[in-house]
């Protein structure tokens, strides 16, 4: 599994755009990048995956470049309830889920006012 | 709609005692995985099923053991619990094709 590195904190304020960008330069021809979020007191929960290039949902956006050594996850006009923790993950074709998951250390963000 | 249910949510151990911490999915996911937590740090892999009667150790598996009887029910095992497995504790399932769904977790705490 491909080790992926993102920076431990983050601030921001409420409005903005906030972009988190994970680094995994040993990615796999076969992984994927998948983020959780992860409340206080709560267990992960999925907010978007991708392979290649742009991916969009209603809760945010994931940008991968074409060599795939990193990614960014982008949160459109955060709120303050959007403070949490977000893990970037490798996982090969996650939503085969032909392995284990493996957590890295997050990137806590918090928004203020 | 129940998704993944972890029991209890709270305990409090003696140092030698044992306990079971349940969980159960009610999604027909053949992958189940269970987590630690410890604070202000990420999850960490105990142990991780594929299929029923199918388990594997993850990233930290001393101290604890697992089974699979059923695809639904994935219960972990402290035999004899230790200050260091104070932690929160959290279980996940995933589908062929879906991502990983998480239960609430379990705040264990070792006296």
């Amino acid at each position: 599994l491909a080790k992926t590195t993102q920076p431990i904190s983050m601030d921001s304020y409420e409005g903005q755009e906030v972009n988190i960008t994970c680094s995994h330069n040993n990615i796999a021809t076969n992984d994927y990048i998948t983020w959780y979020q992860q409340f206080p007191s709560q267990g992960p929960r999925f907010i978007i995956q991708g392979y290649k290039t742009k991916v969009t949902n209603e809760v945010a956006s994931l940008f991968i470049p074409a060599d795939r050594k990193s990614s960014t996850l982008s949160l459109p006009r955060v709120s303050l309830s959007d403070t949490a923790v977000y893990y970037c993950l490798a996982t090969p074709n996650a939503y085969s889920s032909a392995s284990k998951i493996i957590f890295g250390s997050g990137t806590r963000l918090s928004i203020r006012p | 709609n129940a998704g993944v249910t972890q029991t209890p949510k709270f305990r409090i151990l003696k140092i030698g005692q044992s306990m079971t911490l349940q969980c159960t999915q009610d999604m027909n996911h053949n992958y189940m995985y269970w987590y630690r937590q410890d604070p202000g740090m990420g999850l960490k892999l105990i142990y991780y099923s594929v299929g029923a009667g199918i388990t594997d150790k993850g990233e930290v598996p001393n101290g604890y053991n697992v089974s699979r009887s059923t695809t639904e029910d994935f219960p972990l095992r402290l035999e004899l619990a230790a200050p260091s497995q104070t932690s929160v504790y959290f279980c996940a399932s995933q589908g062929l094709n879906t991502e990983a769904f998480f239960g609430q977790g379990t705040r264990l705490t070792v006296v």
